[in-house]
């Protein structure tokens, strides 16, 4: 079986732009969680999806937004890209049938350059 | 809200030799649940390890064991018989009901041949 696949692999923006990334989970998963990863850091959570309802939000600022598609793929969106944008982003699905607490299945990750 | 602290930046072991990685957390929370997370050079993090608070047994996966003490809120992973491929960076992670999973900022284990 797939695991989680991530689209692109890496991408070069510059300030002001806006941005989508793309996560396909695992088949079956109905749930997926967004992760921005700052290179020396720990993964820090931006958003969960379950059923295309938004289940949690981290603390980023509303230029991060995030939908779940009936096939339970998903995108992450941002606006006015900012140097500090800059990161891995993470994407990690889970059966979604434990209220939040699954184990989480991490896809390789999108390599965000803002110059 | 919740805080995950990894305290050793760096840590390196000799091949086949035991290694303790160290995780403290705060929470005011009396059931939650506790990780540790591999990411290899490769990047895909892969879960390594969990703990559920209520359970007073010890985790344990083959080489990798846990010592969970709720009192001190410490959750450190302990390696046996290290092996190359156990080199990576290592997450504890903490997450509560009705909370977002929380990170720590994660060691990087170097494997000595």
């Amino acid at each position: 079986d797939a695991g989680v696949t991530q689209s692109p692999t890496h991408l070069i923006k510059t300030r002001g732009q806006h941005v989508t990334l793309r996560c396909s989970p695992i088949s079956g998963h109905k749930s997926v969680s967004w992760y921005q990863q700052v290179l020396g850091q720990g993964p820090q959570f931006i958003f969960q999806y379950y059923e295309k309802e938004e289940r949690g939000r981290g603390n980023f600022p509303d230029r991060f937004s995030a939908r779940q598609f009936p096939n339970y793929s998903s995108e992450l969106n941002v606006n006015a890209l900012l140097l500090g944008d800059s990161a891995l982003y993470l994407c990690a699905s889970s059966s979604g049938t434990s209220g939040g607490l699954e184990t989480q299945y991490f896809g390789p990750g999108t390599r965000l350059l803002v110059l | 809200a919740q805080t995950v602290t990894q305290s050793q930046p760096e840590m390196s072991v000799q091949e086949a030799e035991t290694v303790t990685l160290s995780c403290t957390y705060d929470t005011s929370e009396s059931d939650y649940y506790l990780f540790w997370y591999k990411q290899p050079p490769s990047r895909q993090m892969i879960l390594v390890i969990r703990q559920e608070a209520y359970k007073q047994q010890n985790a344990t996966e083959n080489r990798f064991s846990v010592n969970f003490q709720k009192a001190a809120k410490s959750f450190s992973l302990k390696i046996s018989d290290s092996q190359l491929g156990d080199a990576a960076m290592y997450f504890c992670a903490y997450w509560g009901y009705g909370q977002n999973f929380v990170f720590g900022p994660g060691t990087r284990l170097s494997v000595l041949p």
